[in-house]
């Protein structure tokens, strides 16, 4: 059965910090990875997907990794504003549906 | 603009009431779901539709109903078998199931049903 890990689960920053988030997941059967961001009481937003072909994609000040092999991904923040304050959350795809870690919560401080 | 109506916003239920989650996608994607959100818990699939006319159960479909009777519609209905329904409600689409092709993931903005 896939699991999904999300560490760590808060992180508190000042502004202008680059800072990594880490995923991992148990089963290296995956379709893609999805990266995430919530806001309070709000949907998800897509941030990136990466196919299980691919290494990386990036947007913007986002870069997000995958490492099939050992079960990991990182998305890595860069220069993070107060506005980046969101939970983050990734997601693998199975063969019907998606399996959600429980995501990091972030703040970054003015 | 395309994306993925969730209403209402916020639901009042009572015990032992049935309510229905309204779920609308303009972005002709066949795969539709929805999940449900718990404080510190990951999101939990409840059903799932890869084409219109056909649905399956996920993980907790227990209380839980969905149809699928046009593609860019999958209506959600919490029944009064469901004992724990006071949870953040997301629904999300896909153009393809994963493993299919195209498998992005766009969400709703959710609905939040509180039991009375």
């Amino acid at each position: 059965k896939q699991e999904v890990t999300q560490i760590p689960a808060a992180l508190s920053v000042p502004e202008g910090e680059n800072l990594v988030l880490n995923c991992s997941f148990t089963d290296s059967a995956i379709y893609n990875l999805q990266w995430f961001r919530q806001d309070p009481g709000k949907g998800l937003t897509s941030l990136l997907l990466i196919q299980s072909s691919q290494r990386e994609q990036t947007s913007g000040r986002l870069n997000a990794s995958l490492d099939k092999s050992s079960g990991r991904s990182t998305l890595y923040i860069a220069a993070s504003q107060p506005g980046d304050s969101a939970t983050y959350l990734c997601a693998v795809s199975g063969t019907y549906k998606y399996i959600f870690g429980t995501g990091t919560r972030l703040k970054v401080l003015a | 603009d395309g994306g993925i109506t969730q209403s209402p916003k916020y639901l009042f239920r009572k015990e032992g009431q049935n309510v229905t989650l309204s779920c609308e996608q303009n972005l002709n994607h066949d795969a539709m779901y929805w999940y449900r959100q718990d404080p510190g818990q990951g999101l939990r699939l409840i059903y799932y539709s890869q084409i219109v006319n056909d649905f399956q159960k996920g993980d907790i479909a227990e209380g839980y109903s969905v149809s699928r009777e046009k593609k860019e519609s999958f209506p959600l209905t919490v029944t009064s078998a469901q004992k724990n329904p006071t949870a953040f409600y997301l629904c999300a689409s896909s153009m393809d199931s994963p493993g299919q092709g195209n498998t992005e993931a766009f969400f709703g903005q959710g609905t939040r049903l509180t039991v009375v």
